[in-house]
């Protein structure tokens, strides 16, 4: 199994650019999640999914959109990058999203928007 | 609002020492505490968890325990390599799922040889 995959790795964008973060896993797990990290802070969830078709806003939202339309994938959108945005971006998976589930992290996506 | 409290500044241990890593927190009262481990540039990985009525847990050489009167965990590695260099970060929830989480800052660990 290849766990969670994220693309791309690192990116660059302009202000008011948009562009997708990809997250997929091979474990046929329904939950699903976003988070973003940033010096001085711990991970913060942006969105979650509970399974495909469901979807539901994290600590921090705004700016960012999502879809689940498989169990697969899980993919970020930023429609209008800002300079906020810059930080690095992990999607997470577990069997059933409740907190006796193993949590298991993607690489990573380091976005600077410039 | 609850808060999570780890040690920002690295900590520096000999090989073959007990590492104690210390995650304090305020305004909570979690039912299930866990610990990851971060690599640089990589994403976090699982260690372990426990839940608010049990005091101590183990796997291979780590060690938590969970004291919520003094609302702290400690984290403990046994017989410190430099492998076990990292950031290790405490993250605690009720029983609300993960949606619920809350992610500490994370403690860098060198481990010098």
């Amino acid at each position: 199994n290849a766990g969670v995959t994220q693309t791309p790795k690192f990116q660059v964008l302009k202000t008011g650019q948009s562009m997708t973060l990809q997250c997929a896993q091979d474990m046929n797990h329904e939950y699903m999640s976003w988070y973003r990290q940033d010096p001085g802070m711990g991970l913060r969830l942006i969105h979650y999914s509970v399974g495909a078709g469901i979807t539901d806003q994290g600590e921090v939202p705004n700016g960012y959109n999502v879809s689940r339309s498989t169990t697969e994938d899980f993919p970020l959108r930023l429609l209008s990058a800002a300079p906020s945005q810059t930080s690095v971006y992990f999607c997470a998976s577990s069997r059933d999203g409740v907190e006796t589930d193993t949590q298991y992290f993607g690489p990573g996506t380091r976005l600077t928007v410039l | 609002s609850q808060k999570i409290e780890q040690n920002s500044e690295a900590l520096n241990i000999q090989e073959g020492k007990t590492a104690t890593l210390t995650c304090n927190y305020t305004n909570y009262s979690p039912a299930y505490l866990q610990w990851y481990r971060q690599d640089p540039g990589r994403g976090p990985v699982f260690l372990l968890l426990i839940r608010e009525n049990e005091k101590e847990k183990r796997k291979e050489r780590l060690k938590v325990t969970f004291d919520t009167t003094l609302k702290q965990s400690l984290f403990h590695i046994t017989a410190s390599q430099p492998a076990d260099s990292a950031t290790y970060l405490c993250a605690l929830t009720d029983s609300g799922g993960y949606q619920k989480v809350t992610f500490g800052i994370g403690t860098k660990l060198q481990v010098i040889p």
